[in-house]
């Protein structure tokens, strides 16, 4: 059975630095791509990027960019969403999702999704 | 960024009752266009990829259709375990976009 398994709720500060996790199991980590996304009430499902486990290699949408970093550990078949300075905008639920792609083109829908981490970042 | 446009935002349905959801691209996404069900405190949930194909699990009450810019997703007969969210998502274009959902709501 495919699942994603991500860690639990967290309540930061403006400033503070955060790293949350994925954990995969029931296929191989190394073959599929890992997308992460934000949902908020007023923006709805943002789409902020995917990483292949399998190299590292990352791409991350515009709107993120230089704003967050993913990271995957094949070893324990984890991925990583990670700020180094939060903000009150970055109050949301995050979701991983699992994406297969073709040669690296990813056409694929989101398969199985992780059941959130709501990040709340308050003074 | 390709808009996803969905309609109605929500709607208000009997169980039995047939359930049309649409969802338009500011630009063709050909049919690289998927559909997920949402509930409450819930992740998302696939259920009809590349536009027309069944999810494996999901129900064959569900059906999607269409390619372009204009897509469809059917509810033929609707469930109590359907009443939920639907988001329209598009993976033609970088960045992936969604629609903003359609609430089905209990009549």
């Amino acid at each position: 059975e495919v699942r994603l398994v991500q860690s639990g709720a967290e309540v930061k500060k403006p400033g503070e630095s955060l790293k949350i996790s994925c954990k995969a199991s029931g296929y191989s980590f190394s073959f599929y791509w890992i997308a992460w996304l934000r949902q908020t009430p007023g923006k709805g499902l943002e789409w902020m990027g995917i990483i292949y486990p399998g190299d590292s290699e990352t791409r991350y949408s515009p709107s993120f960019q230089g704003q967050v970093t993913f990271s995957a550990d094949k070893s324990s078949g984890t991925a990583y969403l990670q700020w180094s300075s939060l903000q009150a905008s970055d109050t949301a639920m995050y979701y991983c999702a699992r994406q297969y792609c073709s040669t690296g083109i990813c056409y694929n829908p989101f398969d199985y999704w992780g059941q959130g981490t709501p990040v709340t970042v308050s003074s | 960024d390709i808009q996803m446009t969905q309609s109605p935002s929500s709607l208000s349905a009997s169980v039995g009752d047939r359930v049309t959801i649409t969802c338009r691209a500011s630009q063709s996404v050909s049919n690289f266009l998927h559909w997920y069900q949402q509930k409450p405190g819930k992740a998302p949930n696939l259920l009809i990829y590349a536009a027309s194909n069944l999810q494996s699990g999901v129900p064959s009450r569900f059906n999607g259709s269409g390619s372009g810019t204009d897509f469809t997703l059917t509810i033929s007969s609707l469930q109590p375990e359907d009443f939920a969210t639907y988001f329209c998502q598009q993976s033609s274009n970088t960045p992936r976009t969604f629609g903003q959902g359609t609430k089905v709501e209990i009549k």
